[in-house]
Protein backbone atom coordinates (compact mmCIF):
# COMPACT_ATOMS: atom_id res chain seq x y z
CA UNK A 1 0.00 0.00 0.00
CA UNK A 2 1.22 3.62 -0.45
CA UNK A 3 2.54 5.29 2.26
CA UNK A 4 1.55 8.57 1.33
CA UNK A 5 -0.17 10.92 -0.80
CA UNK A 6 1.64 13.64 -2.88
CA UNK A 7 0.25 16.29 -4.26
CA UNK A 8 -0.23 17.76 -6.73
CA UNK A 9 -0.73 14.76 -8.85
CA UNK A 10 0.52 17.17 -11.95
CA UNK A 11 2.00 20.20 -12.39
CA UNK A 12 2.71 21.81 -15.71
CA UNK A 13 4.59 24.95 -15.63
CA UNK A 14 7.34 27.40 -17.52
CA UNK A 15 10.87 27.11 -17.97
CA UNK A 16 12.73 29.10 -15.35
CA UNK A 17 9.89 28.72 -12.75
CA UNK A 18 10.14 27.31 -9.54
CA UNK A 19 8.04 23.80 -8.81
CA UNK A 20 6.96 22.40 -5.83
CA UNK A 21 5.80 19.37 -4.89
CA UNK A 22 4.62 17.89 -1.50
CA UNK A 23 4.54 15.00 0.39
CA UNK A 24 2.83 13.17 3.22
CA UNK A 25 3.32 9.95 5.01
CA UNK A 26 1.10 8.30 7.72
CA UNK A 27 4.24 6.49 9.91
CA UNK A 28 7.26 7.70 11.91
CA UNK A 29 10.43 7.60 9.36
CA UNK A 30 13.90 7.08 9.30
CA UNK A 31 14.35 8.93 6.64
CA UNK A 32 12.63 9.84 3.44
CA UNK A 33 14.04 9.85 -0.57
CA UNK A 34 13.49 11.93 -3.29
CA UNK A 35 13.46 10.26 -6.80
CA UNK A 36 12.77 11.03 -10.39
CA UNK A 37 11.40 9.11 -13.13
CA UNK A 38 11.54 9.74 -16.92
CA UNK A 39 8.59 8.13 -19.02
CA UNK A 40 8.94 4.46 -17.38
CA UNK A 41 12.30 4.33 -16.80
CA UNK A 42 14.11 3.32 -13.75
CA UNK A 43 14.30 5.85 -10.70
CA UNK A 44 17.02 8.57 -10.25
CA UNK A 45 18.18 9.29 -6.57
CA UNK A 46 17.62 12.84 -6.25
CA UNK A 47 18.23 13.27 -2.20
CA UNK A 48 17.45 11.92 1.51
CA UNK A 49 16.80 13.72 4.24
CA UNK A 50 16.94 12.18 7.44
CA UNK A 51 14.21 12.30 10.24
CA UNK A 52 16.48 14.59 12.58
CA UNK A 53 16.98 17.01 9.38
CA UNK A 54 14.59 19.91 8.93
CA UNK A 55 16.45 21.05 5.05
CA UNK A 56 18.51 19.69 2.68
CA UNK A 57 19.75 21.44 -0.23
CA UNK A 58 21.39 20.04 -3.94
CA UNK A 59 22.03 21.99 -6.46
CA UNK A 60 18.80 23.92 -7.95
CA UNK A 61 16.99 21.02 -5.50
CA UNK A 62 15.54 22.09 -1.90
CA UNK A 63 14.20 19.45 0.32
CA UNK A 64 11.88 20.15 3.75
CA UNK A 65 10.89 17.42 5.89
CA UNK A 66 8.41 18.29 9.08
CA UNK A 67 7.95 15.12 11.29
CA UNK A 68 5.51 16.79 13.07
CA UNK A 69 3.35 17.21 10.20
CA UNK A 70 4.86 14.07 8.47
CA UNK A 71 5.21 16.47 5.41
CA UNK A 72 8.12 16.91 3.65
CA UNK A 73 8.51 19.03 0.43
CA UNK A 74 10.55 19.24 -2.88
CA UNK A 75 11.34 22.61 -4.65
CA UNK A 76 12.73 22.80 -7.70
CA UNK A 77 14.29 26.37 -8.82
CA UNK A 78 14.81 27.48 -12.67
CA UNK A 79 13.41 24.71 -13.83
CA UNK A 80 14.11 23.32 -17.11
CA UNK A 81 12.95 21.31 -19.92
CA UNK A 82 15.16 18.27 -19.23
CA UNK A 83 13.18 18.31 -15.63
CA UNK A 84 9.92 16.78 -17.04
CA UNK A 85 9.53 13.80 -15.14
CA UNK A 86 7.88 12.03 -12.26
CA UNK A 87 8.87 12.83 -8.89
CA UNK A 88 8.52 10.47 -6.11
CA UNK A 89 9.21 10.64 -2.73
CA UNK A 90 10.11 7.64 -0.59
CA UNK A 91 9.92 6.45 3.17
CA UNK A 92 12.06 3.96 5.39
CA UNK A 93 10.45 3.54 8.24
CA UNK A 94 12.89 2.37 11.39
CA UNK A 95 13.45 -1.17 11.88
CA UNK A 96 12.78 -1.85 8.28
CA UNK A 97 15.14 1.00 6.69
CA UNK A 98 15.85 -0.79 2.96
CA UNK A 99 12.27 -1.17 2.66
CA UNK A 100 10.82 2.16 0.81
CA UNK A 101 7.54 2.79 0.80
CA UNK A 102 6.38 5.20 -2.28
CA UNK A 103 3.58 7.77 -2.74
CA UNK A 104 1.96 7.99 -5.92
CA UNK A 105 4.56 10.95 -7.32
CA UNK A 106 4.24 13.97 -9.18
CA UNK A 107 3.90 14.71 -12.91
CA UNK A 108 6.37 17.32 -13.77
CA UNK A 109 5.72 19.56 -17.43
CA UNK A 110 8.29 22.22 -17.60
CA UNK A 111 7.56 23.84 -20.81
CA UNK A 112 9.73 25.53 -23.02
CA UNK B 1 31.61 3.31 -10.35
CA UNK B 2 28.99 1.04 -12.45
CA UNK B 3 25.93 1.41 -11.73
CA UNK B 4 23.00 -0.91 -10.82
CA UNK B 5 22.31 -3.40 -13.89
CA UNK B 6 19.34 -5.54 -15.11
CA UNK B 7 18.14 -7.78 -17.31
CA UNK B 8 16.83 -8.66 -19.62
CA UNK B 9 15.14 -4.89 -20.10
CA UNK B 10 12.25 -6.09 -21.73
CA UNK B 11 10.68 -9.13 -21.50
CA UNK B 12 6.94 -10.73 -23.44
CA UNK B 13 5.93 -13.81 -21.59
CA UNK B 14 2.59 -16.08 -22.20
CA UNK B 15 0.20 -16.47 -19.28
CA UNK B 16 1.34 -19.53 -17.15
CA UNK B 17 5.13 -19.45 -17.86
CA UNK B 18 7.49 -18.31 -15.44
CA UNK B 19 10.20 -15.74 -15.40
CA UNK B 20 13.31 -14.65 -14.20
CA UNK B 21 14.81 -11.51 -13.43
CA UNK B 22 18.59 -10.66 -12.87
CA UNK B 23 19.57 -7.23 -10.78
CA UNK B 24 23.89 -7.08 -10.50
CA UNK B 25 24.07 -4.03 -7.54
CA UNK B 26 26.73 -1.69 -7.24
CA UNK B 27 29.59 -3.06 -6.23
CA UNK B 28 30.17 -3.16 -2.74
CA UNK B 29 26.48 -3.12 -2.19
CA UNK B 30 25.36 -6.15 -0.32
CA UNK B 31 21.56 -5.28 -0.50
CA UNK B 32 19.18 -5.76 -3.29
CA UNK B 33 15.74 -4.66 -3.01
CA UNK B 34 12.89 -5.37 -5.91
CA UNK B 35 9.42 -3.56 -6.65
CA UNK B 36 6.70 -3.79 -8.50
CA UNK B 37 6.17 -0.45 -10.65
CA UNK B 38 1.63 -0.28 -12.44
CA UNK B 39 -0.10 1.99 -13.20
CA UNK B 40 -2.83 0.74 -11.16
CA UNK B 41 -0.62 0.41 -7.75
CA UNK B 42 2.06 2.38 -8.05
CA UNK B 43 5.59 1.53 -6.59
CA UNK B 44 5.12 -1.50 -4.13
CA UNK B 45 8.16 -2.96 -2.50
CA UNK B 46 8.40 -7.19 -3.52
CA UNK B 47 11.35 -8.20 -0.92
CA UNK B 48 14.80 -7.40 -0.12
CA UNK B 49 17.62 -9.50 0.40
CA UNK B 50 21.19 -8.46 2.52
CA UNK B 51 24.09 -11.16 2.58
CA UNK B 52 22.00 -14.14 0.46
CA UNK B 53 19.34 -13.74 3.31
CA UNK B 54 15.64 -12.20 2.20
CA UNK B 55 15.33 -9.78 5.36
CA UNK B 56 11.92 -7.99 4.14
CA UNK B 57 8.74 -9.33 2.10
CA UNK B 58 5.92 -7.08 0.64
CA UNK B 59 2.72 -7.90 0.65
CA UNK B 60 3.03 -10.74 -2.74
CA UNK B 61 2.26 -14.12 -3.70
CA UNK B 62 4.34 -16.92 -3.01
CA UNK B 63 4.49 -16.87 -6.50
CA UNK B 64 6.98 -14.10 -6.62
CA UNK B 65 10.48 -15.39 -4.94
CA UNK B 66 13.95 -14.00 -4.97
CA UNK B 67 17.60 -15.04 -4.26
CA UNK B 68 20.82 -13.84 -3.41
CA UNK B 69 24.20 -14.98 -4.74
CA UNK B 70 27.39 -14.75 -2.49
CA UNK B 71 28.38 -11.71 -4.98
CA UNK B 72 25.82 -9.55 -3.99
CA UNK B 73 23.88 -10.06 -7.47
CA UNK B 74 20.37 -10.87 -6.92
CA UNK B 75 17.29 -12.84 -9.17
CA UNK B 76 13.40 -12.84 -9.12
CA UNK B 77 11.39 -15.26 -10.25
CA UNK B 78 7.87 -15.27 -10.85
CA UNK B 79 6.24 -18.42 -11.58
CA UNK B 80 2.32 -19.26 -13.09
CA UNK B 81 2.47 -16.01 -14.50
CA UNK B 82 -0.76 -13.63 -14.87
CA UNK B 83 -2.08 -10.92 -16.82
CA UNK B 84 -2.07 -8.80 -14.05
CA UNK B 85 2.10 -9.32 -13.46
CA UNK B 86 2.71 -7.02 -16.35
CA UNK B 87 4.68 -4.10 -14.68
CA UNK B 88 8.23 -2.33 -14.72
CA UNK B 89 10.36 -4.03 -12.20
CA UNK B 90 13.07 -2.78 -10.39
CA UNK B 91 15.97 -3.18 -8.24
CA UNK B 92 17.50 -1.15 -5.69
CA UNK B 93 20.90 -1.56 -4.53
CA UNK B 94 22.16 -0.53 -1.20
CA UNK B 95 25.34 -0.39 1.30
CA UNK B 96 23.21 -1.73 3.64
CA UNK B 97 24.81 -0.48 6.64
CA UNK B 98 23.45 2.03 8.92
CA UNK B 99 19.86 2.77 9.15
CA UNK B 100 19.74 6.71 9.07
CA UNK B 101 21.37 7.20 5.72
CA UNK B 102 20.50 4.34 3.58
CA UNK B 103 20.25 5.77 -0.08
CA UNK B 104 18.84 3.46 -2.71
CA UNK B 105 19.76 3.48 -6.13
CA UNK B 106 17.72 2.26 -8.72
CA UNK B 107 18.41 0.28 -12.22
CA UNK B 108 16.69 0.61 -15.37
CA UNK B 109 14.26 -1.87 -14.40
CA UNK B 110 12.98 -4.83 -16.91
CA UNK B 111 9.54 -4.41 -18.42
CA UNK B 112 7.41 -7.40 -18.59
CA UNK B 113 4.70 -8.16 -20.27
CA UNK B 114 2.74 -11.06 -19.78
CA UNK B 115 0.03 -12.05 -22.96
Amino acid sequence: SQQGEEDPQALSIQEGENATMNCSYKTSINNLQWYRQNSGRGLVHLILIRSNEREKHSGRLRVTLDTSKKSSSLLITASRAADTASYFCATARPGSARQLTFGSGTQLTVLP
Amino acid sequence: KAGVTQTPRYLIKTRGQQVTLSCSPISGHRSVSWYQQTPGQGLQFLFEYFSETQRNKGNFPGRFSGRQFSNSRSEMNVSTLELGDSALYLCASSSGTGFMNTEAFFGQGTRLTVV
